[in-house]
């Protein structure tokens, strides 16, 4: 089966840095990576996916960056700010597999 | 419609009642999901339906069971449940099980089993 799991429980950073969120998987076989941010009382929240075949992907003030040599996810947030606060997922997948979740970073952003 | 709606959004129930957890999303999606969170802890996959058809159960106490009445609707009926059941049940759509399986999730719905 396929492990998905996180570097450091929580992370605590200042409004307006960048923040790097680091995922470590086990599957190399892994197709694609999914990163969800899920806020207190709320569901998952998609924020970004990244297909296998890419070491590189970036959104609005996100990036995700896949290191296939080391099975290293990390998703860095430009410019943090007090919303940014959540628990953020890693979660990967491979063809017609249903999703294995990380344990989960907490991100708190202090003004 | 972007949505997935859950109903209720909190429940309190005894150790005999019978109660059920509801899901309705528009968006097309044909695979839906169940998912059982715990505090502090990554969601833990419980059953899928694709196409309105049962694929995956997850090993789940068959005091948890699911009904997938139409392809908009997803729900999760709770008979004899324990203590340890209280948890935020989350429910998600998606395209049916495809390369890139993207999920939506509701906000789930926190229940408290006394």
């Amino acid at each position: 089966g396929e492990s998905v799991g996180l570097h450091l429980p929580t992370l605590s950073v200042q409004e307006g840095d960048n923040s790097i969120i680091n995922c470590a998987y086990s599957n190399s076989a892994s197709d694609y990576f999914i990163w969800y941010k899920q806020e207190s009382g709320k569901g998952p929240q998609f924020i970004i996916d990244i297909r296998s075949n890419m070491d590189k992907r970036q959104g609005q003030r996100v990036t995700v960056l896949l290191n296939k040599t080391v099975k290293h996810l990390s998703l860095q947030i430009a410019a943090t700010q007090p919303g940014d606060s959540a628990v953020y997922f890693c979660a990967g997948g491979s063809g017609y597999s249903t999703l294995t979740f990380g344990k989960g970073t907490m991100l708190l952003v202090s003004p | 419609d972007t949505e997935v709606t859950q109903t209720p959004k909190h429940l309190v129930m005894g150790m005999t009642n019978k109660k059920s957890l509801k899901c309705e999303q528009h968006m097309g999606h044909r695979a839906m999901y169940w998912y059982k969170q715990k505090a502090k802890k990554p969601p833990e996959l419980m059953f899928v339906y694709s196409y309105e058809k049962l694929s995956i159960n997850e090993s789940v106490p068959s005091r948890f069971s699911p009904e997938c009445p139409n392809s908009s609707l997803l729900n999760l009926h709770l008979h004899a449940l324990q203590p340890e059941d209280s948890a935020l049940y989350l429910c998600a759509s998606s395209q049916p099980l495809s390369g890139a399986n993207v999920l939506t999730f509701g906000a789930g719905s926190r229940l408290t089993v006394l």
